[in-house]
């Protein structure tokens, strides 16, 4: 039983597009994560929720838009997709906040590839 | 600002071998300090922590990792490598409300 899935796991689009990316963490987790992770795999911190709280919203274009339904839920969409875009897109749990010293889990990523 | 470098960015080493990755880091206190892996087209897999206590922690896959406060080091370690720990590796800190800073990454080739 995954603890942290993504869906979908690839996903190649044409710019202009609206795409959305979707995650569910079944620990029982309090916060979740998005990063992005470029060609060179730099892990940027993208958004950050506590409890369907926004907590962390990075330098991020505002063509990306996060959502958090439930705890346990936090999807991401993005509008008008541009090629600089393209990119591995993970979803993450911690247990607490986003010091939390048990560490994150990671689910399996996203490929985003922008045509 | 915290800070983490891993100052070697490919490793390769013959499998058996010893394996040693360096992450040193910058903060102002003692941080939470992790290493993970990334293994090709899969998430990043928590392999060891340390918060507090025993400066030698041990981890999952027979890693371990020593935090050593007067060099700002936690490095990895492993006896002997296999073929299947071929992965990218990502030191990280973080402490009270601060997001994870993570390293660029250390990539591992392990040769037959």
């Amino acid at each position: 039983d995954t603890a942290v899935s993504q869906t979908p796991k690839y996903l190649v689009t044409q710019m202009g597009n609206d795409k959305s990316i979707k995650c569910e963490q079944n620990l029982g987790h309090d916060t979740m994560y998005w990063y992005k992770q470029d060609s060179k795999k730099f892990l940027k911190i993208m958004f950050s929720y506590n409890n369907k709280e926004l907590i962390i919203n990075e330098t991020v274009p505002n063509r990306f838009s996060p959502k958090s339904p439930d705890k346990a839920h936090l999807n991401l969409h993005i509008n008008s997709l541009e090629l600089g875009d393209s990119a591995v897109y993970f979803c993450a749990s911690s247990l607490r906040g986003t010091g939390d010293a048990y560490g994150y889990t990671f689910g399996s990523g996203t490929r985003l590839t922008v045509v | 600002a915290q800070s983490v470098t891993q100052p070697d960015i490919h490793i390769t080493v013959s499998e058996g071998a010893s394996l040693e990755l360096r992450c040193n880091y910058s903060y102002g206190a003692t941080p939470y300090l992790f290493w993970y892996v990334q293994s090709p087209g899969q998430g990043l897999q928590l392999l060891l922590k340390y918060f507090s206590g025993d400066t030698l922690v041990q981890g999952i896959k027979g890693f371990e990792a020593e935090f050593k406060r007067s060099q700002s080091s936690f490095n990895l370690r492993k006896p002997s490598v296999h073929w299947s720990d071929a992965a990218e590796y990502f030191c990280a800190i973080s402490g009270g409300s601060y997001i994870p800073t993570f390293g660029r990454g250390t990539s591992l080739i392990v040769h037959p």
